[in-house]
């Protein structure tokens, strides 16, 4: 119920491409599902974030989807670029309580020039 | 520049032995958490501190404890530490707009 499933576990495009991440849950109480960048030797960083009352937000190139029926969500980076390679985690919570903040288990995407 | 600052970045313990990861954060967050990330396993859960002098275990809190006597700092401790404890391990403080990270200590248990 508190996992989060994330999918490719690596994910491999060529400049200019499409980077295409996906998550899913369980959980219908989740209400707010954030993406984190995280750089070599460095810690996750929040990309973007939304809640379940809207179905996609764009910041600059990084778009989230969000299908509520399908408990399905997923980001998007558009125009792909080698600074983008990093390892994406999708996360899910409800609440405040740090044992309701699940999050996946990463994806690293390689940006090829 | 605000923050979470970790210390060591590095470490190499000797299994048996005891160390205190040191965390600080000056954004004046009252949640703060411990995280150990594995290979395929994402960021789990170790402790988390919902102020000062409160404290509760994560997903994974066995081998570890931890304190919280001040808002700023969240110092974990490895009582005798295993080779399982091999990890790296990252402190956060959470505000209600998410988890704002430290750089992380990579932690190798011979």
């Amino acid at each position: 119920q508190q996992q989060v499933k994330q999918s490719p576990q690596s994910l491999i495009v060529q400049k200019g491409g499409i980077s295409i991440i996906n998550c899913a849950y369980e959980n219908t109480a989740f209400d707010y599902f954030p993406w984190y960048q995280q750089f070599p030797g460095k810690g996750p960083a929040l990309l973007i974030a939304i809640r379940p009352d809207v179905s996609e937000k764009k910041e600059g190139r990084f778009t989230i989807s969000f299908n509520k029926s399908a408990k399905q969500f997923s980001l998007h980076i558009m125009d792909s670029q080698p600074g983008d390679s990093a390892t994406y985690f999708c996360a899910a919570s409800w609440g405040r309580r740090e044992q309701n903040f699940v999050f996946g288990p990463g994806t690293r995407l390689s940006v090829l020039p | 520049n605000a923050g979470v600052t970790q210390t060591p970045k590095f470490q190499v313990l000797k299994t048996g032995q005891s160390m205190t990861l040191q965390c600080a954060q000056d954004m004046n967050h009252e949640y703060m958490s411990w995280y150990r990330q594995d290979p395929g396993m994402g960021l789990r859960l170790i402790h988390y501190s919902v102020g000062a002098g409160i404290t509760d275990q994560g997903e994974v809190p066995n081998g570890y404890n931890v304190s919280r006597s001040t808002t700023e700092d969240f110092p974990l401790r490895l009582l005798s530490a295993a080779p399982s404890q091999t990890s790296v391990y990252f402190c956060a403080s959470r505000s209600d707009y998410g988890y704002t990270f430290g750089s992380g200590t990579r932690l190798t248990v011979v």
